[in-house]
């Protein structure tokens, strides 16, 4: 099955700066790859479906320009926090997007963040 | 919009008590269900699709059912490494791609 990679695996930043998170793809090309956020005790919610070489697509209510997604090659899409607060303190995972979206997708492990 | 609601939230088993989540949706235009388990501070991990009613799938100590509404995923003799949170999540079209809308999930915990 498809190997997704995700880094870093937790990450502590200070209110203010700035955070990438990376996915690649380890043993396919992919074309598009979905980002998801989750709290604690709630579900995986959809953030961005991000898309190679064109702009991602956002989800309501998720600031384009806070959360900034660039998918420049077939194998890491990249998803950076930007001036980050404590309250974007989550759990980000990546995920693939299977070939017709009808098999298992794979996750990557998730990046906890902390803003402090 | 599409609801994915499952239940219980919290489930605990003693190690061999047999016992079903339940994940009850609903969606225009189903592709498919899934389930994923996840483990503390991991990403989902993928265990199985369903795509239409009728439809049942094993793995082990784990089988899932879909009906035109919910889904349940029964557990057989449990034990203590399937402690985990269970995912269930369903696929629509949107967007040119096909997302998934995840349920809350059951907190399993099964003791010894």
């Amino acid at each position: 099955g498809a190997v997704v990679s995700q880094h870093p695996s937790w990450v502590i930043c200070k209110s203010g700066t700035s955070v990438k998170i990376e996915c690649r793809s380890l043993d396919f090309q992919a074309t598009t790859m979905f980002w998801y956020r989750q709290f604690p005790k709630q579900s995986l919610m959809l953030m961005a479906t991000s898309n190679e070489g064109s702009k991602a697509t956002y989800e309501q209510g998720v600031e384009k320009d806070k959360f900034l997604i660039n998918h420049a090659s077939l194998t890491l899409s990249t998803l950076t926090v930007t001036s980050a607060h404590p309250e974007d303190s989550s759990f980000y995972i990546c995920s693939d997007n299977p070939p017709g979206g009808r098999y298992g997708y794979t996750f990557g492990s998730g990046t906890r963040l902390t803003v402090v | 919009e599409d609801q994915v609601t499952q239940s219980p939230e919290a489930l605990r088993l003693q190690e061999g008590e047999s016992s079903s989540l339940n994940c009850s949706y609903t969606v225009s235009g189903l592709r498919g269900l899934f389930w994923y388990r996840q483990d503390p501070g991991k990403g989902p991990e993928f265990l199985f699709t369903l795509y239409s009613a009728g439809e049942e799938k094993e793995k082990e100590r784990l089988k899932a059912t879909l009906t035109k509404k919910e889904s349940f995923l029964h557990i057989t003799a449990p034990k203590p490494e399937d402690s985990a949170t269970y995912l269930c999540a369903v696929q629509a079209p949107g967007a040119g791609s096909y997302q998934l809308t995840f349920g809350k999930g059951t907190k399993l915990s099964v003791i010894p």
